[in-house]
């Protein structure tokens, strides 16, 4: 059973910092996805990761993926109060239709 | 806006009852996802249709079934509804063919049940 967790569940951190969210799965898989999700709101899209060693930069939001460590990183440059929501990572499995498995998401706050 | 539409926005319904949750897919879309979100649980994959097939099934509990119609827009059933059903559910759509698969997904329906 395919297992993703995100670290850390939970982050404070102010305005202009830099900080990465972590997001590790158990089984072989090149297609990873993140998302935001800001609160009693949907799933928004940030980005799709399908190969070894892809990056994506939207933004102050960058995400990568190393798919032989089984880990992909959401990497937040100069933070803004506007990137305080629920980050989740979610991985593809393919084997049976396209379900996605979901982290546990992060929970980042940005503070003034 | 994703594209994906989802009806109603809120049930708020009794413990043994059955509700209907409607979700309507992006236009081009082949394949529907249905998700649910509790605090517990977090975000857990239930059931994936595909141009009017199951293809993919997850812990959808025996009480919840679903299906997808031929204009593609799918229903979720739950029934015998118990406290701990109560959660947000989300319906997703993809294009599903061939490929990154990559899900749109629609507003939530929130589901309370007393």
């Amino acid at each position: 059973e395919l297992k993703v967790e995100q670290n850390p569940l939970f982050l404070s951190m102010q305005e202009g910092k830099n900080y990465t969210i972590y997001c590790n799965y158990s089984t072989t898989s090149d297609r990873l996805y993140w998302y935001r999700q800001d609160p009693g709101k949907s799933l928004e899209s940030l980005f799709v990761l399908l190969s070894n060693g892809a990056v994506k930069q939207e933004g102050r939001l960058m995400a990568s993926l190393d798919t032989k460590a089984r880990l992909s990183t959401l990497h937040i440059t100069a933070a803004v109060h506007d990137l305080s929501a629920t980050y989740f990572c979610a991985v593809e499995e393919g084997t049976s239709g396209s379900r996605l498995t979901f982290g546990e998401g992060t929970q980042l706050t940005v503070n003034p | 806006d994703s594209g994906v539409t989802q009806t109603p926005k809120h049930l708020i319904t009794a413990t043994g009852q059955r509700v209907t949750l409607r979700c309507s897919p992006r236009s081009g879309d082949l394949s529907v996802y249905w998700y649910q979100q509790s605090l517990d649980q977090g975000l857990q994959f239930l059931i994936q249709y595909y141009n009017g097939e199951e293809r993919a099934k997850g812990n959808i509990l025996e009480r919840f079934s679903a299906q997808q119609f031929p204009d593609l827009h799918s229903e979720l059933n739950l029934s015998s509804l118990e406290l701990g059903d109560s959660a947000l559910y989300f319906c997703a759509s993809s294009v599903s063919r061939g490929g990154p698969d990559e899900q749109f997904f629609g507003p939530g329906t929130r589901l309370t049940v007393l």
